[in-house]
């Protein structure tokens, strides 16, 4: 079946600018987590969605970073007037429950954010 | 912070068994232990998790010592395509989300 997709897979910004990344989950899941790559780490949280509700954001680095997912299917992740600082590869991420965590999370591709 | 250590790099011969290991000396009891991995510019794929007892997939093996204190993966025969970042995670207990936390991995090479 259709795994979890996220567009654009590049984006290069110009610093100031905002962007939006966008996530389709694997239909059906009830949980979406949102993680940010810097070059040679491994990924770090961002926020994470049960359904509509966002229950966690802790991992959101400042104001300027802003998630959303209405409908509790597709999740956009936005930046807000980019830094150099974001540049990374921000992953999307779907799990089946909700609650049950014990189940693994399938990941996305990623979008590879460039700010210059 | 990640609750894992592993090795930053790993070499193995191809068709040989590769054992990454993984301590979590601080682990609690209902907290299970994933593996993920990541090929270069790929998202981290599922590899096993597991609780207190071994556990064996088509993809791997996982061995929990009784303490529960450290793990290994075994990819029982290891093949060029399984040349990936290996991630060891311990799940952590939060409020809603149980997110996860990966740490820097362990860069396997698999050798011809």
């Amino acid at each position: 079946g259709a795994g979890v997709s996220q567009s654009p897979r590049y984006k290069v910004a110009k610093r100031g600018q905002d962007v939006a990344l966008r996530c389709d989950p694997i239909s059906g899941h009830v949980s979406l987590f949102w993680y940010q790559q810097a070059l040679g780490q491994g990924p770090e949280f961002l926020t994470y969605f049960q359904n509509e509700a966002q229950l966690d954001k802790s991992g959101l680095p400042s104001d300027r970073f802003f998630a959303e997912r209405p409908e509790g299917s597709v999740s956009t992740l936005k930046i807000q007037r980019t830094q150099q600082e974001d540049s990374a590869v921000y992953l999307c991420a779907s799990r089946r429950t909700g609650g049950d965590s014990s189940y693994e999370q399938y990941f996305g591709p990623g979008t590879r954010l460039t700010v210059t | 912070d990640a609750k894992t250590t592993q090795p930053p790099s790993m070499d193995c011969a191809e068709g040989r068994a590769a054992n990454l290991p993984c301590n979590h000396s601080t682990i609690s009891g209902n907290e299970y232990v994933y593996w993920y991995r990541q090929i270069h510019s790929q998202g981290p794929q599922y590899i096993i998790h597991g609780l207190k007892n071994n556990e064996t997939n088509e993809m791997a093996s996982l061995i929990i010592t009784e303490d529960r204190k450290s793990s290994t993966l075994i990819l029982p025969h290891a093949t060029l395509r399984d040349t990936a970042v290996y991630y060891c995670i311990v799940r952590v207990a939060a409020e809603g989300g149980n997110q996860f936390y990966f740490g820097t991995g362990t860069s396997l090479t698999v050798i011809p």
